[in-house]
């Protein structure tokens, strides 16, 4: 089993669509857990980190269960700037320690 | 947010030359940074995390003599790539965390070996 796993994707929607991603993680000492952006042929850039009570940004919400062992991530009122693949990543130790990536999931948004 | 730099951004090299990829964080101190690695589609893989003023430690699978690592400084970190085949072509990529363990990602180099 893989250490982080997303939704395979490519996820199509229009603009204005809201749109899930789902993630779990099989270490379930993890400490702390992130959602990343990568465009195409860029380096991934942070979104958003997730807490365990939930976090918002502008469009962006984050929810973590730790009993489940999912975070998610909700993209409300898609753009078209929103087109980048989204990568769920893991830290399992805390500090200053590697990071898990999933493999990512893209998103398309079309007019 | 902090900066983090990576030379070169893409290398062309012939099989069997030796290439050194630099990281640098531009603005903070970084006792470790990280090197990945990833393939066409698919995700980021962890090759090593480079210590400064201490060896490397390498992930499982990867060689550490074709994967030199060098954490000179506190704000440089090197990889070279020695003796390269075209199966090490890949997308590599530094990070840095900051000290509230932020991890920034350096630009990525993009490595093609003919």
């Amino acid at each position: 089993r893989k250490e982080v796993e997303q939704d395979p994707g490519p996820f199509n929607v229009p603009e204005g669509a809201t749109v899930a991603f789902n993630c779990t993680y099989s270490n379930s000492a993890s400490q702390s857990f992130f959602w990343y952006r990568q465009d195409c042929r860029k380096e991934p850039k942070l979104l958003m980190s997730v807490y365990s009570s939930g976090n918002e940004d502008g469009r962006f919400t984050a929810q973590l269960n730790r009993a489940s062992q999912y975070i998610s991530l909700l993209i409300r009122d898609s753009k078209l700037s929103d087109s980048a693949t989204y990568l769920c990543v893991v830290n399992p130790s805390g500090g200053y320690n590697k990071l898990i990536f999933g493999a990512g999931t893209r998103l398309a948004v079309h007019p | 947010g902090a900066v983090v730099s990576q030379h070169p951004s893409r290398v062309i090299c012939k099989s069997g030359t030796s290439v050194k990829i630099e990281c640098r964080s531009l603005d903070f101190q970084a006792t470790t940074m990280f090197w990945y690695r990833q393939f066409p589609k698919q995700s980021l893989m962890l090759m090593a995390t480079s210590n400064e003023g201490s060896k490397a430690t390498y992930e499982q699978g990867v060689e550490k003599d074709k994967f030199l690592i060098n954490h000179a400084s506190l704000t440089l970190s090197t990889l070279t790539v020695t003796s390269a085949h075209p199966e090490d072509s890949s997308f590599y990529i530094c990070s840095a965390p900051t000290a509230e363990e932020t991890q920034y990602f350096g630009p990525g180099t993009r490595l093609l070996v003919l």
